[in-house]
């Protein structure tokens, strides 16, 4: 079965700061989705990656694949307390179009102001 | 345009009693997940329903099930409930293509 490792697993920095978080598949990725989720609520989603090579910004943030690696890298641009939250990254296995969503355990990110 | 409506959003049951939750997907999907999400891990897949048949399952016990009504709205069933099974329940919708997965905001389960 697919697995999906991100680290850091957590991530202190200042207001300001850039920062990246990586997500590395143990297979093959077709779609990697990113993820973020405050602290017991539910996941607001941020960007879905499906070919390699491509890159998507949403606001500061901006999201990778590189499907050689089998790895998809989450960038943040001059960090904001608002920033702060559980980044979770998911991926579904096979390259269908359903399926169950893999997820890495999450990176927990504070943002000091 | 409502989003994944989850409820109750919390709920507090006692060992081997069982609990029902339920999930309204997002306007225009068909498909409809369960996920366990245990404090600080990502979510666990238990399965996914579309055309009212469970399509795809996880690696849970069978005290799991769960339903799927013709207006695709969604319940999920645990069993003899267990203290492992405290937990963030959440749903997912999505339309079949590969167009993202939207989830609701979760039922936070306690089991004492």
């Amino acid at each position: 079965s697919q697995e999906l490792e991100q680290s850091p697993q957590s991530l202190i920095v200042q207001e300001g700061k850039n920062l990246t978080i990586n997500c590395t598949s143990s297979k093959t990725l077709y779609g990697l989705y990113w993820y973020k989720q405050k602290y017991g609520e539910g996941l607001i989603f941020l960007m879905m990656l499906q070919k390699g090579g491509e890159e998507k910004s949403h606001e500061k943030i901006t999201a990778k694949l590189d499907e050689k690696k089998q790895q998809s890298s989450l960038h943040i641009t001059a960090s904001q307390p608002s920033h702060a939250g559980i980044y979770l990254c998911g991926a579904v296995a096979g390259g269908t179009s359903y399926g169950k969503l893999t997820f890495g355990q999450g990176t927990i990110l504070t943002v000091h102001p | 345009d409502a989003g994944v409506t989850q409820s109750p959003t919390h709920l507090i049951k006692t060992r081997g009693q069982q609990v029902t939750l339920r999930c309204s997907p997002k306007s225009g999907h068909d498909t409809v997940s369960w996920y366990q999400q245990a404090l600080g891990q990502g979510p666990q897949f238990i399965f996914q329903y579309y055309e009212e048949e469970e399509r795809q399952r996880g690696n849970f016990p069978d005290r799991f099930s769960g339903h799927q009504f013709p207006n695709y709205s969604s319940e999920l069933n645990v069993n003899a409930l267990l203290l492992g099974d405290s937990a963030l329940y959440l749903c997912a919708s999505s339309n079949g293509q590969l167009r993202g997965y939207t989830f609701g905001s979760g039922t936070r389960l306690t089991v004492v």
